[in-house]
């Protein structure tokens, strides 16, 4: 089964970039696409970004278009973020996840997530 | 964007209630539409997608109805391990996904 373990959170000064890294355990990385969560303190969960398999499609959440930039290295079994122009309002846990298509319909979910980690914005 | 708006909030129950969440989205989504668990300090767990079908392993307590619009969770008698935050999903708008405000299941 699958393991996505995040790193590279912590407290950046508003303005300034932090990279994350998503690290999957398992051949299977390369073949599925991956996305980016987060979860302000005591709010919702919000998508922030979107890359396929191949990396040839990239979506971003409006919020972070123009700052953060997603990318993978299916060779190393990772997934990255990097987040430019952080704002306080980047401020929350940072989740990466495992996009799956069922062979059934209507089978589009994200059913592997990583434990977090947490990103503040301060000065 | 869609809009996903889970009723209620907030909801009180005991051990062995039946509870029902309901979400509802802005337009129509087919049965593009899972749910998830999460507890406090952990990630997301995925209970149902595809509207109905049950993920391997969740406890078949757990059920989701509905289409179009207006979808229901279900947990058919509460075990003191389903108390948490619960979250409906759309994917119709994949991979633009959009969540619902949650609803938090606390212990009466």
């Amino acid at each position: 089964e699958v393991q996505l373990a995040e790193s590279g959170g912590g407290l950046v000064q508003p303005g300034g970039p932090l990279r994350l890294s998503c690290a999957a355990s398992g051949s299977t990385f390369s073949s599925y696409p991956m996305n980016w969560f987060r979860q302000a303190p005591g709010k919702g969960l919000e998508w922030v970004s979107y890359i396929s398999s191949s990396s040839r499609t990239i979506y971003y959440a409006d919020s972070v278009k123009g700052r953060f930039t997603i990318s993978r290295d299916n060779a190393e079994n990772s997934l990255y973020l990097q987040m430019n122009s952080l704002r306080p309002e980047d401020t929350a846990v940072y989740y990466c996840a495992r996009d799956l298509t069922g062979a059934g319909s209507y089978q589009i979910y994200v059913d592997v997530w990583g434990q977090g980690t947490t990103v503040t914005v301060s000065s | 964007d869609i809009q996903m708006t889970q009723s209620p909030s907030s909801l009180s129950a005991s051990v062995g209630d039946r509870v029902t969440i309901t979400c509802r989205a802005s337009q129509s989504i087919s049965r593009y539409l899972n749910w998830y668990q999460q507890k406090p300090g952990k990630a997301p767990k995925l209970l149902i997608y595809a509207a109905s079908s049950l993920q391997s392993g969740v406890p078949s307590r757990f059920s989701g109805s509905g289409s179009g619009t207006d979808f229901t969770l279900t947990i058919s008698s509460l075990q003191p391990e389903d108390f948490a935050t619960y979250y409906c999903q759309q994917s119709y708008s994949n991979p633009l996904y959009t969540f619902g405000q949650g609803t938090e299941l606390e212990i009466k």
